[in-house]
């Protein structure tokens, strides 16, 4: 079955740039989308499609994908963006959609 | 405003089975796929099953198939999952979400979720 890697964990500084890879075999022959949890809520989408951001998403959230890794990065990072984000794509051969484990982002 | 309010959650014994439902607002719910996603206590997001506008198709994760079965009542705005046989490790917060297909499947909106607990 399909797997996706990410880091478990990532800190960064207020204002500073933090970057969330996503790993998976030939990635970049499909669509990623990143979801963001706070604690005790339900996932939001923050990117979708690789790199197309929701309406209401602020523009320091990017997303992008190459070759086997979609890297989700948050730009000028706020308090607010401490929470967990997940990577997921739809495997066709399987008919399955994928998660990975989640990245915990700290700002410290 | 898209809406999904899932109910049926509770504590049920080993073995047992339980009914979730969710009902849709605030979209044609016949355009869309819908799904359900869970996630365990302290871990990650896991898909579960997600079923086609008419039902015609319908996809399962390969540890819940032949447990669980997703249905929808379009007349009803609702999509369900049944599930039998349960085991402790199926004990999790299950999300409802509109499985948006129009390019590549993901999930668009979530439920604010119904706690699933398997203990004796």
């Amino acid at each position: 079955s399909y797997e996706l890697t990410q880091p478990p964990s990532v800190s960064v500084s207020p204002g500073q740039t933090v970057s969330i890879t996503c790993s998976g075999d030939k990635l970049e022959d499909k669509y990623v989308c990143w979801y963001q949890q706070k604690p005790g809520q339900s996932p939001v989408v923050v990117i979708s499609q690789d790199s197309k951001r929701p309406s209401g998403i602020p523009e320091r959230f990017s997303g992008s994908n190459s070759g086997n890794t979609a890297t989700l990065t948050i730009s000028g990072t706020q308090p607010m963006d401490e929470a967990e984000y997940y990577c997921q794509a739809w495997d066709s051969g399987t008919r399955s959609h994928v998660f990975g484990a989640g990245t915990r982002v700290s700002v410290l | 405003e898209v809406q999904l309010v899932e109910s049926g959650g509770g504590l049920v014994q080993p073995g047992g089975s339980l009914r979730l439902s969710c009902v849709a607002s605030g979209f044609t719910f016949t355009s869309d796929w819908m799904g359900w996603v869970r996630q365990a206590p302290g871990k990650g997001l896991e898909w579960v099953a997600n079923i086609k506008q008419d039902g015609s198709e319908k996809y399962y994760m390969s540890s819940m198939k032949g447990r669980f079965t997703i249905s929808r009542d379009n007349a009803k705005n609702s999509v369900y999952l049944q599930m039998n046989n349960l085991r402790a490790e199926d004990t999790a917060i299950y999300y409802c979400a509109r499985d948006d297909h129009t390019v590549t499947p993901y999930f668009d909106y979530w439920g604010q979720g119904t706690l699933v607990t398997v203990s004796s």
